[in-house]
Parts: C-alpha cells; sequence; structure tokens
C-alpha cells in the first residue's frame, strides 16, 4: 500500500530558528502533496499544495515567506519554518497524491513546538 | 463550493454496538470520497475509498456507502470495539480539483 513517511515526528526548537520537516512518499510517485495545520481538537487546515518542480499554492492567511514547500522530486517536499515563534507552535501534517492514482495517504505528523 | 457536514459530531457507545457515522457534502459532482480515522496525535489513516460511480466499499467491519444524488455518505461500524476509539473523517474530492474537502470529523468513544 501507499506509505508516507514523515519526519521529524516531534521537535523542541528556540525562537529565532527555523526547522525542517520533510515528507517522503516511499512506494509511489506523488505529483501533488499538500501541507496542514491542525490544532487541538480541530480539523486540518490546508496550508499549501506544492506540485512537483513548480512553486508551491499558499492558502490565504498563510505567510509563504515564513513557511517555505520545497517539492524537488516526485517523492520528496519538504516544509521549512522559518524564524518560527511560540505561535507557530502546532500539528503539522503531510499528504500526497499518488501519480495516476486516488486517495490520499497522510504522513503520522510532526509535533512542533517553540520555545 | 463544496461543503462537508459530519453528524453527529461525538459519539459515545459501550462496545459491540452497531454504529453509523454520517457525512454529507453540498455538490454531486464529486471525484470520490476517502474516508479517515485520526487517533490523537497522529495522522490520519484511510480506510475506505469510494470513487463516484461506486455505491459502497467494504473492509473488515467498516462499510462505506455513497448516494451522491442526495449529496450523503455513511459510515458503517459493524461490532464496535475499544479500540475503535478515534477521530473519523470524511474527505471528499470534487470533480476538477484535487484538493480535498474535508468534514470537521465525528469524535468516537468505544467504552468496555
Amino acid at each position: 500500500g501507499a506509505v508516507v513517511s514523515q519526519h521529524p515526528s516531534r521537535v523542541i526548537c528556540k525562537s529565532g530558528t527555523s526547522v525542517k520537516i520533510e515528507c517522503r512518499s516511499l512506494d509511489f510517485q506523488a505529483t501533488t502533496m499538500f501541507w496542514y495545520r491542525q490544532f487541538p481538537k480541530q480539523s486540518l487546515m490546508l496550508m499549501a499544495t506544492s506540485n512537483e518542480g513548480s512553486k508551491a499554492t499558499y492558502e490565504q492567511g498563510v505567510e509563504k515567506d515564513k513557511f517555505l514547500i520545497n517539492h524537488a522530486s516526485l517523492t520528496l517536499s519538504t516544509l521549512t519554518v522559518t524564524s518560527a515563534h511560540p505561535e507557530d507552535s502546532s500539528f503539522y501534517i503531510c499528504s500526497a497524491l499518488r501519480q495516476g492514482g486516488d486517495g490520499y495517504t497522510f504522513g503520522s505528523g510532526t509535533r512542533l513546538t517553540v520555545v | 463550493k463544496q461543503e462537508v457536514t459530519q453528524i453527529p459530531a461525538a459519539l459515545s457507545v459501550p462496545e459491540g454496538e452497531n454504529l453509523v457515522l454520517n457525512c454529507s457534502f453540498t455538490d454531486s459532482a464529486i471525484y470520490n470520497l476517502q474516508w479517515f480515522r485520526q487517533d490523537p496525535g497522529k495522522g490520519l489513516t484511510s480506510l475506505l475509498l469510494i470513487q463516484s460511480s461506486q455505491r459502497e466499499q467494504t473492509s473488515g467491519r467498516l462499510n462505506a456507502s455513497l448516494d451522491k444524488s442526495s449529496g450523503r455518505s455513511t459510515l458503517y461500524i459493524a461490532a464496535s470495539q475499544p479500540g475503535d476509539s478515534a477521530t473519523y473523517l470524511c474527505a471528499v474530492r470534487s470533480g476538477g480539483s484535487y484538493i480535498p474537502t474535508f468534514g470537521r470529523g465525528t469524535s468516537l468513544i468505544v467504552h468496555p
């Protein structure tokens, strides 16, 4: 079955530093990957959509200079939270849409805590 | 714009009950519908994917039905177990789009 690996699962960083989260499709090629943010006991909030080899499309209200997304290959997308602040602390989840296929596969999520 | 609603928002039942979770959507021109479960602090696990041309899908104790004309899908869980406790999310992919629209989920607790 389709598997998406997301790393790290947890990260604690100091305010002002940058953090990179990786999302990798292990057994399929993903033309499109999605990045979500989830607050406690709330549903998923789509942050951006990335397509391999092109710039990400950000949802309204998401700062593209703060949340840098790179989708350099058909199996890897990264989200970098730049100059992190405590309000960026959240649960970030990626998902991937298989090339030529159906259904979405999600990573296991990253718990980011900014201190 | 597609809107997805899940009812009930929360459900607490004793072990062994058969359950029905509901998902409704406003635009019937869908490509497919997918049910997920999410455990606390975890990612989403895909349960069932129903294509727009299908009426239902089954996997073990789970059965999902789709009625496009009425804009509804139901997830049926047979003989519920404490391990079924999780949040269940419905995601609709509309025709012409590759971005899914999620419901807010049903939080299920099955107590022994």
